[in-house]
């Protein structure tokens, strides 16, 4: 069974902290994605990959850097966690060229900053 | 960025009802898709419409492709408990990049 697999489903953090989170796939996908979800605003994108060692600003890359040296893995980092940072992210992938089968989302982390 | 309006934007009803919601954009898309999310889970794939005017159905969900291929609708047909969830409505702008619609949150009451 193909998945994105994300490390965390809770996280709790404080202000100023460094966070990361981690996201696998099993799929060999070249485009991976992190997306923050906010009540009523959708998803909106943060940061996307192409292929390893590339990275790629989204919507709302502020206060977020991303790593990608692996095909398989996408990290985003929070560089100094903020309370407005307080959301669910999630991580997407597809294959590159085929659009028509939509993302894979993992499971979301849902990160608290305190 | 783009973002797709997608209504309503939350429902309640009665088990056994029929749903639909729709999603319109201000550009023309190639592919629609529509994802349920559970509660506390990612969005997972529902349906995909790949031509204008195309109509898919998967169970008790229907989806269609507007021919202006700039529209699509979800249907969902005598409801049940765990249809409960955030249904999405997606489409790809540019290379594998998509764009997601704001989201109908779906109460059913049993």
């Amino acid at each position: 069974d193909v998945k994105v697999t994300q490390s965390s489903r809770y996280l709790v953090k404080r202000t100023g902290e460094k966070v990361f989170l981690e996201c696998v796939q099993d799929m060999d996908h070249e485009n991976m994605f992190w997306y923050r979800q906010d009540p009523g605003l959708g998803l909106r994108l943060i940061y996307f990959s192409y292929d390893v060692k590339m990275k790629e600003k989204g919507d709302i890359p502020e206060g977020y850097s991303v790593s990608r040296e692996k095909k398989e893995r996408f990290s985003l980092i929070l560089e100094s966690a903020s309370t407005n940072q307080t959301s669910m992210y999630l991580c997407a992938s597809i294959r590159q060229g085929e659009p028509y089968y939509g993302y894979t989302f993992g499971s979301g982390t849902r990160l608290t900053v305190v | 960025g783009q973002q797709l309006n997608q209504s309503p934007q939350s429902m309640f009803i009665q088990e056994g009802e029929d749903v639909s919601m729709n999603c319109t954009s201000s550009s023309i898309f190639n592919t629609w898709l529509w994802y349920k999310q559970d509660p506390g889970e990612g969005p997972v794939l529902l349906i995909a419409l790949y031509k204008a005017g195309e109509l898919t159905s998967n169970g008790r969900l229907t989806a269609q492709f507007g021919i202006t291929r700039k529209d699509s609708f979800l249907n969902i047909s005598a409801s049940i408990p765990s249809d409960v969830g955030i249904y999405f409505c997606a489409g790809p702008l540019t290379g594998n990049q998509f764009y997601f619609g704001t989201g109908t949150s779906l109460t059913v009451i049993p």
